[in-house]
């Protein structure tokens, strides 16, 4: 069974251009996570999916970031415009539902914003 | 910002020899979770932990969790040289019940002198 894919694996862009980001969950999972991992720190959630809907965009910085899961499957993150703090790795995550604990990490998308 | 307290934050050990590694809050988790990530990679779930007191082995991993429900740990046995990467605790605080939502620590980086 595939895991989780996100593209692209790694991005440079200087500062104030977009950039976005995609994940493909694991097939079947309905709960789909954006997360933020600065460099020597844990992730940090931006936002949760349950199927279409954000129901957790607590902690995305809405004033430049946007999300989008539009039929409940793949999604989308973008950063417009992109500053030299938003240099992280990007991660998504897929889940059933339910448990916290079930959740299945993509490799991440690096960025590095010059 | 982050509200677990994971140490050390760094290990360098021999092979063979035992690691182990814990992480406090001052706040109570209903759920603990004990991660490793490789360089490039997203996080790889290890352990789960769902009642305080439990004590649960995954090879030569094992993990507790906290009777006081503000701490766990994880013992590595007899390290060997695919042990190498970072090792993060992660936790759904009681305050965020139902939320889906886990905290990360800042993660232990094992090195292994062959």
């Amino acid at each position: 069974e595939a895991g989780v894919v996100q593209s692209p694996r790694y991005k440079i862009i200087e500062k104030k251009q977009p950039v976005a980001f995609w994940c493909n969950p694991i097939s079947g999972h309905n709960t789909l996570y954006w997360y933020r991992q600065n460099l020597g720190q844990g992730p940090e959630l931006l936002i949760r999916y349950e199927n279409e809907e954000a129901v957790d965009d607590s902690q995305l910085p809405k004033d430049r970031f946007s999300a989008e899961r539009l039929k409940g499957v793949d999604s989308t993150l973008k950063i417009q415009p992109a500053e030299l703090g938003d240099s992280a790795v990007y991660l998504c995550a897929s889940s059933l539902g339910g448990s916290v604990a079930e959740q299945y990490f993509g490799p991440g998308t690096r960025l590095t914003v010059t | 910002g982050q509200q677990l307290n994971q140490s050390p934050q760094s290990m360098f050990i021999q092979e063979g020899e035992d690691v182990s590694m814990n992480c406090t809050s001052s706040s109570i988790f209903n759920t603990w979770l004990w991660y490793k990530q490789d360089p490039g990679e997203g996080p790889v779930l290890l352990i789960a932990l769902y009642k305080a007191g439990e004590l649960t082995s995954n090879g030569r991993l094992t993990a507790q969790f906290g009777i006081t429900r503000k701490d766990s740990f994880l013992n590595i046995s007899a390290s060997i040289p695919s042990d190498v990467g970072i090792y993060f605790c992660a936790g759904q605080p009681k305050r965020l019940q139902g939320a889906q939502k886990l905290v990360f620590g800042q993660g232990t980086r094992l090195t292994i002198n062959p």
